[in-house]
């Protein structure tokens, strides 16, 4: 079965404190890894899409890389603007769909 | 970049009435779009898948007679919620794909409060 599971469910951080998110999946066929954030209120808004192993992509303070059982989003000396929910989902090539982690919120305290 | 126009951005009704919530993708042709519904504090659920010409294909559990798909051109969607309840109250969010190694993007979704 499809399945993104991300951690942590929330967290905080100072700000320029560095950290990173997970998330975990397992699809039958990998059709891409997208990284998505979330404000309240907001639908999703792009931020990278991973398709190999190995692969890396980075834009200002975050950073996202791929293996073949998760991805990690990188967040370098995050500032309160960075806070938002990150959500992470995979494309299956078997399916066409987009399947969803449960996201992590991110806090970012000045 | 890619956009996509989703309208209302939020719609109060009353129940037993239907609405009708739009997405329109502005500068591509959107082959296939997918309807999402979220919960406060949850991610988002996939409803159903809808290409341009063809019935919609809906997730298990998701009524097809409540939640009527319509794609009727390649840059427009349509999801008409029929008889609406208060328990159909929430985010509902589009998302239109081109070719979809290009990528989903995203509507701003639509708030629905069903009184």
């Amino acid at each position: 079965e499809d399945q993104v599971t991300q951690s942590p469910e929330a967290l905080r951080l100072q700000e320029g404190e560095s950290s990173s998110l997970n998330c975990s999946y397992t699809v039958s066929g990998l059709r891409g890894l997208f990284w998505y954030r979330q404000d309240p209120g907001k639908g999703p808004e792009f931020l990278f899409t991973l398709y190999s192993a190995g692969e890396e992509k980075e834009k200002e303070r975050l950073k996202a890389t791929l293996t073949k059982k998760e991805s990690f989003l990188h967040i370098t000396a995050p500032k309160p603007e960075d806070s938002a929910t990150y959500l992470c989902a995979v494309g299956s090539s078997n399916t066409g769909k987009l399947i969803f982690g449960q996201g992590t919120t991110l806090q970012v305290k000045p | 970049g890619a956009v996509v126009s989703q309208h209302p951005s939020w719609v109060i009704c009353k129940s037993g009435t239907s609405v009708k919530i739009e997405c329109r993708s502005l500068d591509f042709q959107a082959t296939t779009m997918f309807w999402y519904r979220q919960f406060p504090k949850q991610s988002l659920m996939l409803m159903a898948t809808s290409n341009e010409g063809s019935k919609a294909t809906y997730e298990q559990g998701v009524e097809k007679d409540k939640f009527l798909i319509n794609h009727a051109s390649l840059t427009l969607s349509t999801l008409t919620v029929t008889s609406a309840h208060p328990e159909d109250s929430s985010f509902y969010i589009c998302s239109a794909s081109q070719e979809l190694n290009y990528g989903y993007t995203f509507g701003s979704g639509t708030r629905l409060t069903v009184v």
